[in-house]
């Protein structure tokens, strides 16, 4: 069992290119979320989904989109790398449930680390 | 505006004896708390979490202890090994959040020392 698995691991980024960060996850859940994590900072949301189709902005999504096309998939998208982008981003994500305590334990996949020059 | 901070970047502590983190938040809605433990390299995984309703919430050598009226709570992890050595999140949910968002706080590095 994969959990989340995120694709690619690193990447290193010119300012002005564009790249798109794959998130897939094989647990059949229906919430998945996009977080950036810089020093000092913790894990910010940037994106996230509630079902395959929809997606909504989080606390940080200039400069970011989002797709989720198939259930198991969430794409992140940069259109223009700036280097305020250079982060680890984390992609997670949940059950849908009405137990309080499931709903909000999320899978996070081991991130991808960006460096925009 | 940092709703979840976790004041201490970093802690050390001694193999064996306890080790105790700490996190404040500001928005008194928030009604759900989670630790989450993160190793280099690796995503973050659920630890422990409680409920707004409790006070404490055990789960073997990881306790946590939530203070409503000082929006406080902590992790206490007894005894402390050195497999704890690790990076810990707090982070809260508000029931008014469908889609089951957190907010982090920004992680303290802890080491245990043999």
């Amino acid at each position: 069992n994969a959990g989340v698995t995120q694709t690619p691991k690193f990447r290193v980024l010119k300012t002005g290119q564009s790249m798109t960060l794959l998130c897939a996850q094989d647990m059949n859940h229906e919430y998945m979320y996009w977080y950036r994590q810089d020093p000092g900072m913790g894990l910010r949301l940037i994106h996230y989904s509630v079902g395959e189709g929809t997606t909504a902005k989080g606390e940080v999504p200039d400069g970011y989109n989002v797709s989720r096309l198939k259930k198991q998939n969430f794409l992140l998208g940069l259109e223009s790398a700036a280097p305020s982008q250079t982060s680890v981003y984390f992609c997670a994500s949940s059950y849908k449930t009405l137990d309080r305590e499931a709903k909000n334990i999320q899978y996070f996949g081991a991130g991808t680390r960006l460096s925009v020059l | 505006d940092q709703q979840v901070k976790q004041n201490s970047p970093s802690l050390s502590v001694q193999e064996g004896r306890i080790s105790i983190l700490n996190c404040d938040y500001t928005n008194s809605m928030f009604d759900y708390f989670l630790w989450y433990k993160k190793y280099p390299a690796e995503g973050p995984t659920f630890l422990i979490s409680i409920s707004s309703i409790k006070d404490k919430n055990e789960d073997g050598r990881f306790t946590v202890f939530l203070n409503k009226s000082a929006k406080h709570l902590s992790l206490h992890i007894v005894p402390s090994q050195p497999g704890d050595s690790a990076v810990y999140f707090c982070a809260a949910s508000a029931p008014w959040w469908g889609a089951q968002k957190l907010v982090f706080g920004q992680g303290t590095r802890l080491t245990i020392n043999p």
